[in-house]
């Protein structure tokens, strides 16, 4: 079954310092990966994606996320965050050849501190 | 991007009582949209997935009677709650994928959410 690991419950970073957001994930094939960003009573919206060819993958809101198949791993980075970056960030796994049955990480809750 | 809304944002009801929820895709087609519960401070957790003309599929645990979906276009998909009770309250949402793909291929868009709160 896959599944996905976000460590990090809450993180709280200064505005204009780097972030960088972990995810795991547990998937038996090569997996569809995907980081979301959800503003409070807020649907989700997709940062980036990872579904093959290069392992840095970019993404909205200078979002970037590195796949690492031998860490089993795909985290999110920013090299300088702003206020409004404050919100969950998802990491979810799909299983190959499409996203339909997304598998979400329990999530991250980003304060930024001005 | 491709455009998912959900209708209504908020909604309370009195315990008893059903409600429906809509899910749209606006500018795109989909044959298969997704329902997700989204406990306070907690994960997504894939309730359904509503197949246009046909039965949902529901997950492990989930009771179909309590959650009816319905599918009838492209375009639309409701979820209601049957005799909804305060257990029920919590944060719905639905995702669609376009059937169309292209640059969108494998991209789940979702709605803005349903808060439900049974009083």
């Amino acid at each position: 079954a896959q599944s996905v690991t976000q460590p990090d419950i809450h993180i709280t970073v200064s505005e204009g310092a780097s972030l960088e957001l972990r995810c795991n994930y547990s998937y038996g094939a090569t997996p569809y990966l995907f980081w979301y960003v959800q503003s409070p009573g807020q649907g989700l919206q997709l940062l980036l994606k990872y579904f093959s060819g290069d392992t840095l993958v970019q993404g909205i809101k200078g979002f970037e996320a590195e796949f690492k198949r031998s860490q089993s791993s795909f985290n999110l980075r920013k090299p300088s965050v702003h206020w409004s970056d404050a919100a969950e960030y998802f990491c979810a796994v799909g299983p190959t050849g499409g996203g339909n049955k997304l598998t979400f990480g329990t999530g991250t809750q980003l304060k930024v501190e001005l | 991007g491709a455009v998912v809304s959900q209708h209504p944002s908020r909604v309370i009801c009195k315990s008893g009582t059903s409600v429906k929820i809509e899910c749209r895709s606006l500018d795109f087609q989909a044959t298969t949209m997704f329902w997700y519960r989204q406990f306070p401070k907690q994960s997504l957790m894939l309730m359904a997935t509503s197949n246009e003309g046909s039965k949902a599929t529901y997950e492990q645990g989930v009771e179909k009677d309590k959650f009816l979906i319905n599918h009838a276009s492209l375009t639309l998909s409701t979820l209601t709650v049957t005799s909804a009770h305060p257990e029920d309250s919590s944060f719905y949402i639905c995702s669609a994928r376009d059937i169309a793909g292209g640059t969108s291929a494998g991209e789940l868009f979702f709605g803005e959410g349903s808060r439900l709160t049974v009083l």
